[in-house]
């Protein structure tokens, strides 16, 4: 499976502010996604990045909040926009490896925890 | 490190039973289901996947069996550990126009008590 990792792995930021998640993945992927985990909780998906066009997002989740890039096939960014302590969650990026001839299969970066005081 | 699932169903066994975490999926259109281990301070790791026109499939040491009538997932692990302690989250898939995207159960704690 593909290797991915995420920067930063964790880190505390202000309120206001806006944080730049990214993830790398050692191979070409066709489909990358960004989930949230909030403390307690299960995975949310927030969006699909599409390369080459603007990312999909799934309901309650908003371009202007959480832009995402992905300029090509191994990398992806995630940003929080100007953070309340409400963003404070696991950020994990995913990667479908479909190039791969295994279609569905999803493997999980190590996550981003982010801490918005 | 952190400890996610503070508020998730839990399951306590001792080393060497065999343990069974159950899913209920809501989607009956959904076409694939992933079972993923999660450590505390780490991402989701895969465990195994079935698709829908199974209703079994076998891992080292792991099962998963769907019942699609009950809209109901298991995972049995076979000679627990202590090192299969974690949250185990159940995923399901859709396809069509929701290809690609997974929808995650609660998750269930496993502590496997030496």
């Amino acid at each position: 499976s593909a290797v991915i990792s995420q920067k930063p792995s964790r880190d505390i930021c202000q309120r206001g502010t806006s944080l730049t998640i990214q993830c790398q993945v050692d191979s070409q992927v066709t489909m990358m996604f960004w989930y949230r985990q909030q403390p307690g909780q299960s995975l949310t998906l927030i969006a699909t990045a599409n390369q080459g066009s603007e990312a999909t997002y799934e309901s309650g989740f908003v371009i202007d909040k959480f832009p995402i890039s992905r300029p090509n096939l191994t990398f992806s960014t995630l940003t929080v926009s100007n953070m309340s302590p409400e963003d404070s969650s696991i950020y994990l990026c995913s990667v479908e490896d479909r190039l791969a001839g295994r279609p569905y299969e999803q493997y999980f970066g190590p996550g981003t925890r982010l801490t918005v005081t | 490190g952190e400890s996610v699932g503070l508020h998730l169903p839990t399951l306590s066994v001792q080393e060497g039973d065999n343990s069974i975490i159950n899913c209920a999926y809501s989607n009956s259109a959904s076409d694939y289901f992933i079972w993923y281990k999660q450590e505390s301070g780490k991402g989701p790791q895969f465990i195994i996947d079935i698709r829908s026109n199974m209703d079994k499939r076998q891992g080292q040491r792991v099962t998963v069996l769907l019942n699609k009538t009950v809209k109901h997932l298991s995972l049995q692990i076979a000679a627990t550990q202590p090192g299969d302690s974690a949250v185990y989250f159940c995923a399901e898939n859709a396809g069509g126009t929701s290809y690609g995207k997974l929808t995650f159960g609660q998750g269930t704690i496993l502590t496997v008590h030496p």
